[in-house]
């Protein structure tokens, strides 16, 4: 198993650009989400999703959308890139199995600079 | 909403000696799950530890263990016999029971290992 793999994994944009981050797992994992980290902040959900055609909002959702065709991908889009959205960026899953500890696992991160 | 404290944002310690980090959470849950997750320089974050609220008994896994106070909404991490390759960022983080897979993180605490 690859686990949980995220591209690319350094990324620079101009303002008003648009990107998508991708994120892969092959563990048949329900629940993917990403999150956003910045320094002092801690990890921030940003878009979550608990099975293939369902996705909602986190805590900083805002100028970021999401899809979930597939139980394996879930992109992160950027409609119009802005210097606030300069932060690395994290994809993780898990089972998504009610009543147990639902260990969530994470991809290595994508490290993405708005300029 | 809840919440995870860190409230310290830098700790060191010896090689070979013991350290404690410390975690408090606010929440008016019964049901939830407590995690501590290792960030080293690679970015990778790294499962440490986890403890279910329901359980009395306190978690373990090799070196690392925790102090789970319910009552007190308190979940610190004790590193024993530091290496030096416990040296990152470690972040507690939240999450609530049932079918809520969502992840709420502290801010970190940057642990640096002496020789």
């Amino acid at each position: 198993n690859a686990g949980v793999t995220q591209t690319p994994k350094f990324q620079v944009l101009k303002t008003g650009q648009s990107m998508t981050l991708q994120c892969a797992q092959d563990m048949n994992h329900e629940y993917m989400s990403w999150y956003r980290q910045d320094p002092g902040m801690g990890l921030r959900l940003i878009h979550y999703s608990v099975g293939a055609g369902i996705t909602d909002q986190g805590e900083v959702p805002n100028g970021y959308n999401v899809s979930r065709s597939t139980t394996e991908d879930f992109p992160l889009r950027l409609l119009s890139a802005a210097p606030s959205q300069t932060s690395v960026y994290f994809c993780a899953s898990s089972l998504g199995r009610a009543g147990s500890t639902d260990t969530q696992y994470f991809g290595p991160g994508t490290r993405l600079t708005v300029l | 909403a809840q919440t995870v404290t860190q409230s310290q944002p830098e700790m060191s310690v010896q090689e070979a000696e013991t350290v404690t980090l410390s975690c408090t959470y606010d929440t008016s849950e019964s049901d939830y799950y407590l995690f501590w997750y290792k960030q080293p320089p690679s970015r990778q974050m790294i499962l440490v530890i986890r403890q279910e609220a329901y359980k009395q008994q306190n978690a373990t896994e090799n070196r690392f263990s925790v102090n789970f106070q319910k009552a007190a909404k308190s979940f610190s991490l004790k590193i024993s016999d530091s290496q030096l390759g416990d040296a990152a960022m470690y972040f507690c983080a939240y999450r609530s029971g049932g079918s809520n897979y969502k992840l709420t993180f502290g801010k970190g605490t940057l642990l640096t290992v002496n020789p």
